[in-house]
């Protein structure tokens, strides 16, 4: 998998948007993006993944540059509940290769109240 | 639903003895997978199980053993427990489909394990 460029933390007031940035310069064309968090002392949850157009689920929404050099993660108003670790992967398919998703070292969000 | 449950959650070992650690899942996924987190880094890849009946290395395998009891259980074997195998173990499970990379991967909370 290509390698992705986080911050190592951000913070951001509670009831405020949040946006967090990753960097993928070297995404190939069947790259898709994913976003994991995970809070303390539980296993990464899944949040959004997408490939090209900019997606929406309940918990956030992802934006993806048009050359899909990056990408951000928006939480649209942040709670204490989603100060965490983000985690921005790439994920193609490489036959094998395409179980061994690689989570770097994400972004500690924390929020303050 | 339970999802991917774990066990035990907490494990304290001398070096040189042996364990397993379990992993359940109740989402009839074909892939399991096993993931190692020390402190400050990312997760690596121990072993997976792409289907039931078979499993495959992943990046940090060396000094472990998996099963694949069958398609709910995923298990985790340290024969000889040394202390740089400290570690928070997490299970997963996955979807298995011609897009599989697209599947997310659904993680258990976990198995901290401390050897000394």
């Amino acid at each position: 998998d290509a390698k992705t460029t986080q911050p190592n933390s951000m913070e951001s007031n509670e009831e405020e948007p949040v946006h967090l940035p990753c960097n993928h310069s070297t995404i190939s064309g069947t790259d898709y993006i994913h976003w994991y968090r995970q809070l303390p002392s539980q296993g990464p949850e899944y949040v959004i993944h997408g490939l090209t157009s900019n997606v929406n689920n309940r918990m956030a929404s992802l934006a993806i540059a048009e050359d899909r050099k990056s990408s951000t993660l928006i939480l649209h108003r942040a709670t204490l509940r989603d100060a965490a670790v983000y985690y921005c992967i790439l994920r193609g398919y490489s036959g094998a290769g395409s179980y061994q998703l690689t989570f770097g070292k994400g972004t500690k969000l924390s929020v303050i109240p | 639903n339970a999802g991917v449950t774990q066990t035990p959650k907490f494990q304290v070992l001398k070096t040189g003895q042996s364990m397993t650690l379990q992993c359940a899942q109740d989402m009839n996924h074909n892939s399991m997978y096993w993931y190692r987190q020390d402190p400050g880094m990312g997760l690596r890849l121990i072993y997976y199980s792409a289907s039931e009946g078979t499993t495959d290395k992943g990046e940090v395998p060396n000094g472990y053993n998996v099963s694949r009891l069958n398609k709910r259980e995923f298990s985790l074997r340290l024969e000889s427990a040394a202390p740089s195998q400290t570690s928070v173990y997490f299970c997963a499970s996955s979807e298995y489909n011609r897009a599989t990379w697209i599947s997310p991967l659904h993680f258990g909370n976990g198995t901290r394990l401390t050897v000394t």
